[in-house]
């Protein structure tokens, strides 16, 4: 049975810094997804992943797999307040192609 | 190009009532996807329908939980009787199955209050 978990679970950082969230994820997934959401807001998709070594990057964030290690990361670059939200990364896998959500990370970004 | 719509926003009732939430999917998007959100926790699948198709319902209760999606597009999710461990955000999703990516846009939810 895949299952996806997420470090860290809470993550309170300063403007400027750079930090990094790991998903790590039980058994083959062919592809990785990464979403983000504000407070009372739904997902919004950020990044897919299909490949290992996939890197992708867009504005201060960037994503990337490495199946062999079943591990996706999302890297933070100097962040900014505007970044604050929860993360979920997103693996897929079963009987049924099911897409499986870690518990999500939240992300406070301090001026 | 309109996103998923999804309503209500917000229900608040009883327990041992009825409630019923509506999705409409983004036009062309053959999979439909209805998701249970409780706080602080990512997004669980209660059921996948491709066109008419519910093709994953294993963790649908479905002693109080029924799905309807006529015609291939629109989407119903009825809970009848209500319980107080219900109340959670019910997120609706759709994608292109046979896209690359295969990716899922998500409905703005609704958030539904048992008392």
């Amino acid at each position: 049975e895949l299952k996806v978990e997420q470090n860290p679970l809470f993550l309170s950082m300063q403007e400027e810094k750079n930090y990094t969230i790991y998903c790590n994820y039980s058994t083959t997934s062919d592809r990785l997804y990464w979403y983000r959401q504000d407070p009372g807001k739904s997902l919004e998709s950020l990044f897919v992943l299909l490949s290992n070594g996939a890197v992708k990057q867009e504005g201060r964030l960037m994503a990337s797999l490495d199946t062999k290690a079943r591990l996706s990361t999302l890297h933070i670059t100097a962040a900014v307040h505007d970044l604050s939200a929860t993360y979920f990364c997103a693996a897929v896998g079963g009987t049924y192609d099911k897409v499986i959500f870690g518990p999500g990370t939240s992300l406070s970004v301090i001026p | 190009e309109a996103g998923v719509v999804q309503s209500p926003r917000y229900k608040i009732i009883e327990k041992k009532q009825p409630v019923a939430f509506w999705c409409n999917p983004i036009s062309g998007h053959n999979t439909l996807y209805w998701y249970l959100q409780n706080l602080g926790q990512g997004p669980e699948l209660l059921i996948r329908y491709e066109n008419e198709e519910a093709v994953d319902d294993s963790q649908l209760p479905k002693d109080r939980f029924s799905a309807e999606r006529l015609k291939g597009v629109d989407s119903t999710l009825k809970i009848q009787p209500a319980e107080l461990g219900d109340s959670a955000v019910y997120l609706c999703a759709s994608s292109f199955r046979g896209g690359r990516y295969n990716e899922q846009f998500f409905g703005p939810g609704t958030r539904l209050t048992v008392l």
